[in-house]
């Protein structure tokens, strides 16, 4: 079955970087588009990135853009969320989807990032 | 960016009830409008694309309806199980695609 497993969620400092992985299996990854949805705490869904399924196209979140960047490893079934310059508001559970004509068909259980000096 | 509106925030119900719950867009999205269904300590899992088509796997007592910018998730006779966060999200006119702030269902 469609499995999403992200990885790398850490207490990082602000001004820092993380790296954050989707490991997938159960579907042809290289034939999906995907998406980094995230959620602070006690809040709501927040779109945070997209990347088309060769990687030729990407999109962001106004909130995020300059500091994330998103690729994929499809030879790996692999997608990454890179974070640079992290700020307290960037704490949330970060999860990845499948794209489904722009909505979300699959989802992992999410990954924790939190923002703290 | 089109945002959405859900009402109520909190919707207080006893099990085998139906539940009504709000999407209002700023603008039209067409039928552009996709529900989910968080519960606590889970990922979200989509139940209804493009207002009204249900997806694989979602019992047939979730129903979507409207189109243009107001739309509605009926869940008739409330199952325990389906005491959770819904949260609508439009893909009409993205980036950004957006989300609404969430109605929870709660045992009353």
């Amino acid at each position: 079955q469609v499995q999403l497993v992200e990885s790398g969620g850490d207490v990082v400092q602000p001004g820092g970087s993380l790296r954050l992985s989707c490991s997938v299996s159960g579907f042809t990854f290289s034939s999906f588009s995907m998406h980094w949805v995230r959620q602070a705490p006690g809040r709501g869904l927040e779109w945070v990135a997209f990347i088309s399924s060769d990687g030729t196209y990407k999109y962001f979140a106004d909130s995020v853009k300059g500091r994330l960047s998103i690729s994929r490893d499809n030879s790996n079934d692999t997608l990454y969320l890179h974070m640079d310059t992290l700020r307290p508001q960037d704490t949330a559970v970060y999860f990845c989807a499948r794209d489904r004509k722009y909505y979300f068909d699959s989802w992992g259980l999410g990954t924790l990032v939190t923002v703290s000096s | 960016e089109i945002v959405l509106t859900q009402s109520p925030a909190t919707l207080s119900l006893s099990p085998g009830e139906r539940a009504t719950l709000s999407c209002r867009a700023s603008q039209s999205v067409r039928n552009y409008l996709a529900w989910y269904q968080q519960r606590p300590g889970q990922a979200p899992r989509l139940l209804i694309y493009d207002a009204y088509n249900r997806a694989p796997g979602i019992p047939a007592r979730f129903s979507g309806s409207g189109s243009g910018a107001d739309f509605t998730l009926t869940i008739n006779s409330l199952e325990p199980e389906d005491f959770a966060v819904y949260y609508c999200q439009q893909r009409a006119t993205w980036p950004p695609l957006t989300f609404g702030g969430g109605t929870k269902v709660e045992i009353k």
